[in-house]
């Protein structure tokens, strides 16, 4: 168990709905991450958080793309108008452990859009 | 920009060979260095780091040593099981910690 929780666990929908994934940390962490992950590829960076905050974001990013996180305690990842290419897993993670920079899984969303 | 690059996969081995994945990396400064696993059917997790130049990081029975002449780290484990199928990523994370940039990964079968 990483501490870390994702709501939901798969998601099809079509191509131009849209949609929302959310991450709940189990306890306080102020550094929440979002990555992309696509079929043999591994994570790419979307944003972070820093409490409630949103410090960074990628270019990856588009303005399709909206993440929040409102309470500095849970966070939301927002896609509208979905495309095809959205489809993929979208993992959050929290920073934990004994250094600055260790970071932790949830077990992910996975999106198909049809 | 920060870039990770690993060996190809997949790999195939048999129970109890000897295991090298390759890794190495392109950054700006002094990157921390990360392995991570993902089982199948399983989440992302950290299976060992190094933070330092010639810091060695090793768990269950993993090791890998942050070579910093040769931007490398490896992944070595000296007897493989059928349990350690799995796809590894390397990683590094800048020193802000503000992201992990990962290798695209490499999927390990392990036949008994």
């Amino acid at each position: 168990d990483t501490g870390v929780s994702q709501d939901p666990r798969h998601k099809i929908t079509k191509r131009g709905q849209n949609v929302t994934f959310r991450c709940d940390p189990i306890s306080e962490h102020n550094r929440l991450y979002w990555y992309r992950q696509t079929l043999g590829q591994g994570p790419e960076f979307l944003t972070y958080f820093q409490n409630e905050a949103q410090l960074e974001k990628s270019r990856l990013l588009s303005d399709r793309f909206s993440a929040e996180r409102p309470k500095g305690s849970f966070s939301t990842l927002e896609i509208q108008r979905t495309e095809q290419g959205d489809s993929a897993m979208y993992l959050c993670a929290i920073r934990a452990g004994t250094t600055i920079d260790e970071q932790f899984f949830g077990p992910g969303t996975r999106l198909t859009v049809l | 920009g920060d870039s990770v690059t690993q060996m190809e996969g997949p790999v195939t081995l048999s129970e109890e060979a000897f295991l090298t994945i390759n890794c190495t990396y392109t950054a700006t400064g002094y990157p921390s260095l990360f392995w991570y696993v993902q089982y199948p059917g399983e989440g992302l997790q950290l299976l060992l780091k190094a933070t330092k130049a010639d810091d060695k990081g090793s768990n269950k029975g993993f090791e890998a040593t942050y070579r910093k002449e040769t931007t490398s780290f490896h992944l070595e484990k000296g007897s493989v099981q059928v349990s350690d199928s799995a796809v590894y990523f390397c990683a590094l994370s800048d020193r802000a910690a503000r992201q992990l940039t990962f290798g695209s990964g490499t999927q390990l079968t392990v036949l008994p």
